[in-house]
């Protein structure tokens, strides 16, 4: 069974940085694009940023351009997100989903991890 | 950005009921289209895409269905544990991908 574990959140004052991990194993990390959701306290979810198998393609949503980075490293089976100037508006339970099909990035997500929370408060 | 805006926000129901949750899209979506499940404190499970195509180990009481912007979540003969909260989901063209609010699914 694919497993997927987030790790990095915590508490930050507004303008600050944190770096979020997803350790992946039981599947073949490298051959799937992963990307991140968010979830607020008590509200929906949210997608927020992805990243292609190799690396080389990369989306967000306009809410955290220029502010997070997603990235990979397949030799150490982990995904990634930088994410700096950080505003209230971010604090959320943050997943990380490895996309259904292989080598693809069709946006849509299989397996998930059970969240790391970001809370941004002074 | 393509908007989805799921109806009803939430809705009771009894074990054995037939549910029906719509989705619709802000714009024709060509069937990219997913279903995924949440219970409290959990990681969201995925349990259609393409809009009708149930993902493996879903139980074949759950059936999607739809077009151009309108789609449709059917459960048929609720069971325990359905009692849940449903987001559909847009995969269309590049990203943004864009969830539903939900439609949380209580007992009546």
């Amino acid at each position: 069974e694919v497993q997927l574990l987030e790790s990095g959140g915590g508490l930050v004052q507004p303008g600050g940085s944190l770096r979020l991990s997803c350790a992946a194993s039981r599947f073949s990390f490298s051959t799937y694009a992963m990307t991140w959701v968010r979830q607020a306290p008590g509200k929906g979810l949210e997608w927020v940023t992805g990243i292609s198998v190799s690396g080389d393609s990369t989306y967000y949503t306009d809410s955290v351009k220029g502010r997070f980075t997603i990235s990979r490293d397949n030799s150490k089976n982990t995904l990634y997100l930088q994410m700096n100037s950080l505003r209230a508006e971010d604090t959320a339970l943050y997943f990380c989903a490895k996309e259904h099909r292989i080598r693809s990035v069709r946006g849509y997500f299989d397996s998930w991890g059970q969240g790391t929370l970001v809370t941004v408060s002074s | 950005d393509i908007q989805m805006t799921q109806s009803p926000s939430s809705l009771s129901a009894s074990v054995g009921d037939r549910v029906t949750i719509t989705c619709r899209a802000s714009q024709g979506i060509s069937n990219s289209l997913a279903w995924y499940q949440q219970k409290p404190g959990k990681a969201p499970k995925l349990l259609l895409y393409d809009a009708s195509r149930l993902e493996r180990g879903v139980p074949s009481r759950f059936s999607g269905s739809g077009s151009g912007t309108d789609y449709t979540l059917t459960i048929n003969s609720l069971q325990p544990e359905d009692f849940a909260t449903y987001y559909c989901q847009q995969y269309y063209s590049i990203p943004p991908w864009t969830f539903g609010q939900g439609t949380k699914v209580e007992m009546k």
